[in-house]
């Protein structure tokens, strides 16, 4: 089936550190999407992206849609300690609303 | 976006027994889904919950182990059945509530989840 592999798995950084994660499938997808979880929370919907080649920012937070549709990335510039928490990338292959997630990376970030 | 209530967010359960989990969401929405996070683990989509019909299982998931209902456009359930340790996760909740214009405000929307645990 289909699958997302998702990188780096944890990241462990200093505050005001930029930050970078990505995700590759061999699959096209036509919606990339990130998310955050916080512990004891569902995920929260950061960034949604539609199209191949597009760029999108939601303040610090800036992700792209790979134009080979195949993958996503997902930059945070000038970290701050409640950044801490699992982001999570998710595509949707088929425009049902049906999602596939990668498996997650943990960020931790050093006062 | 669309307002997701799930309830109860938390249950420990002994095994053999069942526990509904109700979604209610703030505004009509063509597509419901549960998904299930295993301890650590990412999310798996169990089935679409589709509204006046049987709900549609992904891979892995029977009917029988996981009913799903579908009222009207703002309420489902989710049944964890018999359930065994093996079922300890949490169950989400989520919505497709379009329309699609990029950003962050659109679809894609997740209740807080039911974190259940089995004795």
């Amino acid at each position: 089936g289909q699958q997302l592999n998702q990188s780096p798995q944890s990241m462990f950084i200093q505050e005001g550190e930029d930050v970078s994660m990505n995700c590759t499938s061999s699959s096209i997808f036509n919606t990339w999407l990130w998310y955050k979880q916080d512990p004891g929370e569902g995920p929260v919907l950061l960034i949604a992206l539609y199209k191949a080649g597009e760029l999108t920012s939601n303040g610090r937070l800036t992700a792209q849609f790979g134009i080979t549709r195949k993958d996503s990335f997902l930059n945070i510039s000038a970290s701050i300690p409640s950044d801490v928490g699992i982001y999570f990338c998710a595509g949707d292959s088929s425009n049902t609303g049906k999602l596939i997630f990668g498996q997650g990376t943990t960020l931790q970030v050093k006062p | 976006s669309a307002v997701i209530s799930q309830k109860p967010s938390r249950d420990i359960c002994q095994r053999g027994t069942s526990l509904t989990i109700q979604c209610q969401v703030d505004s009509q929405v063509t597509m419901m889904f549960w998904y299930r996070q295993q301890p650590g683990q990412s999310l798996t989509l169990i089935a679409t919950a589709n509204q006046g019909s049987e709900a549609t299982y992904e891979s892995g998931f029977v009917i029988d182990k996981f009913p799903i209902s579908r009222p009207n456009l703002t309420f489902s359930t989710l049944t964890v059945s018999n359930m065994s340790p093996e079922d300890s996760s949490i169950y989400l909740c989520s919505v497709d509530s379009g329309p699609r214009q990029g950003g962050i405000d659109y679809g894609y929307t997740f209740g807080s989840g039911t974190r259940l645990t089995v004795v």
